[in-house]
């Protein structure tokens, strides 16, 4: 059972556009979201996150919009650069609980 | 950087073998998780440990075991492997048993042949 789904497995842009990753979650538990970037041959790096009590956090170049009603959240890098593409994750969590649910992972490439 | 450090970076065992992977938290973090990445698949966590108790345990197989020393430090045993083990394993840590950040170390990857 995907709690926490990414849809889209891959996502190209040219650089200097706008970069928009989706994530759909189906546990109404969930009210802590992350979104984590990942390079070949390291770990996930937390790039940002947003509580259930908000709708919107920003962060430098990076946004991240929380949808309740539609259990939907984006990410938008604007503007996105070459040094962006890399594979995001994102990922889910009750404030009461510790685990992490994340999603398979989309792969952006931001092309010169 | 994230502080988080993992040995071995790479394993290649046998099926059959038992293998431990080792993570020592950032400084100041009393909690450690662990999490297996398969190939295609987003990260599955496995089990927690918070000062050295065990808190939580998602779907880890039973011939998976760990453990968190006094030192903090962290040790997945993984036994009787088969080839379907072969996987990258994470390592995370938090400050606290409910921080909502965790920082990852670069992962083992093991290869089961």
């Amino acid at each position: 059972d995907q709690q926490v789904k990414q849809n889209s497995p891959s996502l190209s842009v040219q650089e200097g556009r706008i970069s928009i990753l989706n994530c759909d979650y189906t546990n109404s538990m969930f009210d802590y979201f992350l979104w984590y970037k990942k390079y070949p041959a390291e770990g996930p790096t937390f790039l940002i996150s947003i509580s259930s009590i908000k709708d919107k956090n920003e962060d430098g170049r990076f946004t991240v919009f929380l949808n309740k009603s539609a259990k939907h959240l984006s990410l938008h890098i604007v503007p996105s650069q070459p040094g962006d593409s890399a594979v995001y994750f994102c990922a889910a969590k009750e404030t009461s609980g510790s685990r992490l649910t994340f999603g398979e992972g989309t792969q952006l490439t931001v092309n010169p | 950087d994230s502080g988080v450090t993992q040995t071995p970076k790479h394993l290649i065992t046998a099926t059959g073998q038992r293998v431990t992977l080792r993570c020592s938290p950032r400084s100041g973090d009393l909690s450690v998780y662990w999490y297996q990445q398969s190939l295609d698949q987003g990260l599955q966590f496995l089990i927690q440990y918070y000062n050295g108790e065990e808190r939580a345990k998602g779907n880890i197989l039973e011939r998976f075991s760990a453990q968190q020393f006094p030192d903090l430090h962290s040790e997945l045993n993984l036994s009787s492997l088969e080839l379907g083990d072969s996987a990258l394993y994470f390592c995370a840590s938090s400050e606290t048993l409910t921080s909502h950040e965790q920082f990852f170390g670069p992962g083992t990857r093991l290869t089961v042949l």
